[in-house]
C-alpha cells in the first residue's frame, strides 16, 4: 500500500519563527489532506490539496502531485500552533477515500 | 466545529466488556469512516460506510464491527476489550466517497481499557 512520510519528526520554534513541514508519499493519490491536531486531541482540518498551492492565513500549502511530496508552511508562528500535523493521503483510483496518514510532525512553539 | 458529532467523548470500561461508540455525520454526507489513534499504530484507517453500505474495511479486528443506519448516523461496537484496544477512536464524514472528496472528523471518543 502507499506509504506516507513526514518530516521532521519533532521541532521546536520560538514564537514568531517559520517552519515547513514535509510529506512525502510513494504513490499517485486521489486526495491529500493537512490536518493539526491539538494537546486535547482534535484533528483540525487545515486544507485539502491533492494538488496546487493554497494559503488561508499564516498557513499556506503546496502539493507537487507528479514529484509525490506537499510543504506545509507556517510563518509567524504562534504558542497555539502547538500540536502535531499529519499529511493524509488516499490512494489514487480507488473507489473510497479512505486515508493513509503519515506519523505527524510534532512541533512546539515557545513563547 | 467540523459538524461530525460523536459521543461519548470519554469512556472508562474493564477487560472484557462490550462499548458502542456512537458517530453522527455533517448533515449531507453519506460516507463516515472510523480510525484508531494509539500510541503504538499511529492514526490507522477501520472501517468505512457509504449511504448505510460498508464500502472499506482496514485493519478492523474480529471483535470491532459497525454499522450505518438509515439516518446516517454510525455505531462503532468493540466487544471482548483488551488493554490493547485503549486509544483515541474518530470517526470522519465526507459528502461521497472516490475521488476529490474532503473528510472531515469528529472530536474522537477517548478510550480507556482498565
Amino acid at each position: 500500500g502507499i506509504q506516507v512520510e513526514q518530516s521532521p519528526p519533532d521541532l521546536i520554534l520560538q514564537e514568531g519563527a517559520n517552519s515547513t513541514l514535509r510529506c512525502n508519499f510513494s504513490d499517485s493519490v486521489n486526495n491529500l489532506q493537512w490536518f493539526h491536531q491539538n494537546p486535547w486531541g482534535q484533528l483540525i482540518n487545515l486544507f485539502y490539496i491533492p494538488s496546487g498551492t493554497k494559503q488561508n492565513g499564516r498557513l499556506s500549502a503546496t502539493t507537487v502531485a507528479t514529484e509525490r511530496y506537499s510543504l506545509l508552511y507556517i510563518s509567524s508562528s504562534q504558542t497555539t500552533d502547538s500540536g502535531v500535523y499529519f499529511c493524509a493521503v488516499a490512494s489514487y483510483g480507488g473507489a473510497t477515500n479512505k486515508l493513509i496518514f503519515g506519523t505527524g510532525t510534532l512541533l512546539a512553539v515557545q513563547p | 466545529d467540523s459538524g461530525v458529532t460523536q459521543t461519548p467523548k470519554h469512556l472508562i470500561t474493564a477487560t472484557g466488556q462490550r462499548v458502542t461508540l456512537r458517530c453522527s455525520p455533517r448533515s449531507g454526507d453519506l460516507s463516515v469512516y472510523w480510525y484508531q489513534q494509539s500510541l503504538d499504530q499511529g492514526l490507522q484507517f477501520l472501517i468505512q460506510y457509504y449511504n448505510g453500505e460498508e464500502r472499506a474495511k482496514g485493519n478492523i479486528l474480529e471483535r470491532f464491527s459497525a454499522q450505518q443506519f438509515p439516518d446516517l448516523h454510525s455505531e462503532l461496537n468493540l466487544s471482548s476489550l483488551e488493554l490493547g484496544d485503549s486509544a483515541l477512536y474518530f470517526c470522519a464524514s465526507s459528502p461521497k466517497t472516490g475521488m476529490n472528496t474532503e473528510a472531515f472528523f469528529g472530536q474522537g471518543t477517548r478510550l480507556t481499557v482498565v
